[in-house]
């Protein structure tokens, strides 16, 4: 089955570029999309399409796309960003088929 | 604005079958896919299937077909899914949704399925 990754955990100190990779072999033909969803709450979009950021996500978020890999990077990290960070695909080899990377625990120290 | 509404919590035994309701509002029922996800304790998200709501057609997870049901009800604006034949492996926070070509924008505030004996 189609697999998307990421790294477990990314620490990092407030105002630092936080960046968080997701792989996937089908990433150069299917749109990535990032989920941020801090504890006991639903997940919000914050980046869909690879790079567009949808209204009320702050500019320090944005979304690139190279090869097999996205990235999501957070500028100038703030306390509020500590959250777990979801990039989210889809398998469109058959009927379509969804798929979330493993996710990543980002804390700001 | 733009919600989904999801039923409370449930507290399932193995074997038994579970159903839980998404009621939408705020935009056209019938112009966006429903997802629906889920997250075990201390997990991921692991995504289940969608239906649409505009011709009733619907997908589920490779893993999950036969034991995962989408159904919705144009009329109250409303998706539903059944999951059955649930063992402890099934207890999470399940997820409905919306879902486009942007992504899932909105999504509902879970709800929490626990199954034990």
């Amino acid at each position: 089955s189609y697999e998307l990754t990421q790294p477990p955990s990314v620490s990092l100190s407030p105002g630092q570029t936080a960046r968080i990779t997701c792989s996937g072999d089908a990433l150069p033909k299917q749109y990535a999309y990032w989920y941020q969803q801090k504890p006991g709450q639903a997940p919000v979009l914050v980046i869909y399409k690879d790079t567009e950021r949808p209204s009320g996500i702050p500019e320090r978020f944005s979304g690139s796309s190279s090869g097999t890999t996205v990235t999501l990077t957070i500028s100038g990290v703030q306390a509020e960003d500590e959250a777990d960070y979801y990039c989210q695909s889809a398998d469109i080899s058959g009927t379509y088929q969804g798929v979330f990377g493993g996710g990543t625990k980002l804390t700001v120290l | 604005q733009v919600q989904l509404m999801q039923s409370g919590a449930e507290v399932k035994k193995p074997g038994a079958s579970v159903k839980v309701s998404c009621k939408a509002s705020g935009y056209t029922f019938t112009d966006f896919h429903i997802h629906w996800v889920r997250q075990a304790p201390g997990q991921g998200l692991e995504w289940l299937g969608w239906i649409s709501p505009a011709s009733d057609g619907t997908t589920s997870a490779k893993r999950f077909q036969g034991r995962v049901t989408l159904t919705r009800d144009t009329s109250i604006s409303t998706a539903y899914m059944d999951v059955s034949r649930l063992t402890s492996d099934d207890t999470a926070v399940y997820f409905c949704a919306r879902g486009g070509e942007n992504g899932f924008d909105f999504w509902g505030q879970g709800t929490l399925v626990t199954v034990s004996s």
